[in-house]
């Protein structure tokens, strides 16, 4: 079925980096964008960025501009974000979910989330 | 960057009783040329990921039951819930993906009373 699979739950010391993996399957992974979302701890949900996984295109929040980077493995139909120099701020659950690209719009809303992975940053 | 602001942040409603949540965007999400709004809704529950309500502002989404419903252009969107059951306990967040950085309402949380 159509599914987004991530990664398990991590603890990180500050300074450190932390890599996700989100892969697909049920549908064709170069058909889709993917997005990086990240909740906080009785916070909004909130966008990292996206990945285009058909040419590799990517853009990313201001917010973490210089920290974040999106891949993705287009053979593995698995999209990947890492996050670095990490601080206790960045403690929260991260998902990925996927936007449908193509058709009448140049955007779509994101219809499939993966469960999510824990980030627990302490020293 | 678009703001959404939802309104209340917290509700408590009967059971069988409606729930109305309210999202203004700080610009137009309607987009002419295919004169759709370019707004939807999520429901989450604890421990979970978001889950589609609602797309194109009042599309539901396939399997949503139809006692939610979405309405409005523009900057301002409805979320009706019309006879709360006890599994609509939820936190409730409106998104707009008009433009890039998406962003999300802050969320309202739905309670019974």
């Amino acid at each position: 079925q159509v599914q987004l699979v991530q990664s398990g739950a991590e603890v990180k010391k500050p300074g450190a980096s932390v890599k996700f993996s989100c892969k697909a399957s049920g549908f064709t992974f170069t058909t889709y964008a993917v997005h990086w979302v990240r909740q906080a701890p009785g916070q909004r949900l909130e966008w990292m960025g996206w990945i285009k996984p058909g040419n590799g295109d990517t853009r990313y929040s201001q917010q973490f501009q210089g920290r974040v980077t999106i891949t993705r493995d287009t053979s593995a139909s698995t999209a990947y974000m890492e996050l670095s120099s990490l601080r206790s701020e960045d403690t929260a659950v991260y998902y990925c979910a996927r936007e449908f690209q193509g058709g009448d719009h140049y955007y779509y809303y994101m219809d499939v989330w993966g469960k999510g992975t824990t980030v627990t940053v302490s020293s | 960057d678009i703001v959404m602001t939802q309104s209340p942040d917290s509700l408590a409603v009967s059971l069988g009783e409606r729930a109305t949540i309210n999202c203004k965007s700080s610009q137009s999400l309607f987009y002419s040329p295919t004169k759709t709004n370019y707004l939807a809704w999520f429901q989450q529950k604890p421990g979970q990921p978001p889950k589609l309500l609602i797309y194109w502002a009042s599309t539901r989404e396939s399997g949503v039951p139809d006692r939610f419903s979405g309405s409005g252009s523009g900057t301002d969107f409805t979320l009706t819930i019309s006879s709360l059951q006890a599994e609509d306990v939820a936190v409730y967040y409106c998104q707009q993906y008009y433009s890039t950085p998406r962003t999300f309402g802050q969320g309202t949380k739905v309670e019974i009373k």
